[in-house]
């Protein structure tokens, strides 16, 4: 029973480069929420994804930071033009959401750990 | 503005002893509330959480914590610490109106020393 897969786990790049971050939720999850750390903070909500819908995106950055969950295949966080303060390690999780409960665990992966040189 | 505290950055406890992390809470409405550890370059592993009903909440590794509306505090507890409990722990809310978004807590970090 796999849990959350995020890939890869470690991603480096360059000033200027375009950083793509992939998140598989547990089998039967059909929510998915993007989180990051940022070295010496805490973990900051960015926003959160049911199939095909940005449900809450209020914790995005203006600018560069996009995300999706298509009806197929991973939610894929994407970061355009990294720059050194988006070095941090970002985590999905993910939950299933049943009949509009509220409640539901999220459900956290290994995460990502980006560095920008 | 919603916010969740926790007021200790570091605990210290020897194996055996009890443990205590504190964390509270700041929100307008009705909050759950969970607990996440999170070991080196690893992801969270939930823990518990409270929803509503019975204030002491039991979850896993023999972790508990207790809901305190009156003093709007979550403290985890367990009653002998491990070695194998060092870890960074992770106070969250999810507030009912606003679905998903966990707000977390700053952290505090658990050492038990042999």
């Amino acid at each position: 029973n796999a849990g959350v897969m995020q890939n890869p786990r470690h991603l480096v790049r360059r000033r200027g480069q375009e950083a793509r971050l992939r998140c598989s939720p547990m089998k039967g999850h059909s929510h998915v929420y993007w989180y990051r750390q940022l070295p010496e903070e805490g973990l900051k909500f960015m926003v959160y994804l049911q199939k095909e819908n940005i449900i809450d995106e209020s914790g995005m950055p203006k600018e560069r930071f996009s995300a999706e969950f298509p009806k197929e295949g991973p939610s894929i966080l994407r970061i355009q033009q990294v720059v050194r303060g988006d070095s941090a390690a970002y985590f999905c999780a993910s939950s299933p959401r049943l009949a509009g409960d509220r409640t539901d665990t999220q459900y956290f992966g290994p995460g990502t750990r980006l560095t920008v040189l | 503005a919603q916010s969740v505290a926790q007021p200790e950055d570091q605990v210290n406890v020897a194996e055996g002893n009890p443990l205590t992390v504190k964390c509270t809470y700041s929100v307008s409405g009705n909050p759950y509330l969970f607990w996440y550890v999170q070991y080196p370059n690893r992801g969270l592993q939930f823990l518990l959480k409270y929803i509503t009903g019975d204030n002491l909440v039991k979850g896993s590794y023999g972790f508990e914590a207790e809901f305190n509306k009156s003093q709007t505090s979550f403290h985890l507890k367990k009653p002998s610490a491990l070695v194998s409990d060092s870890a960074l722990y992770f106070c969250a809310v999810i507030l009912r109106a606003q679905g998903g978004k966990l707000i977390f807590g700053q952290g505090t970090e658990l050492s038990v020393k042999p």
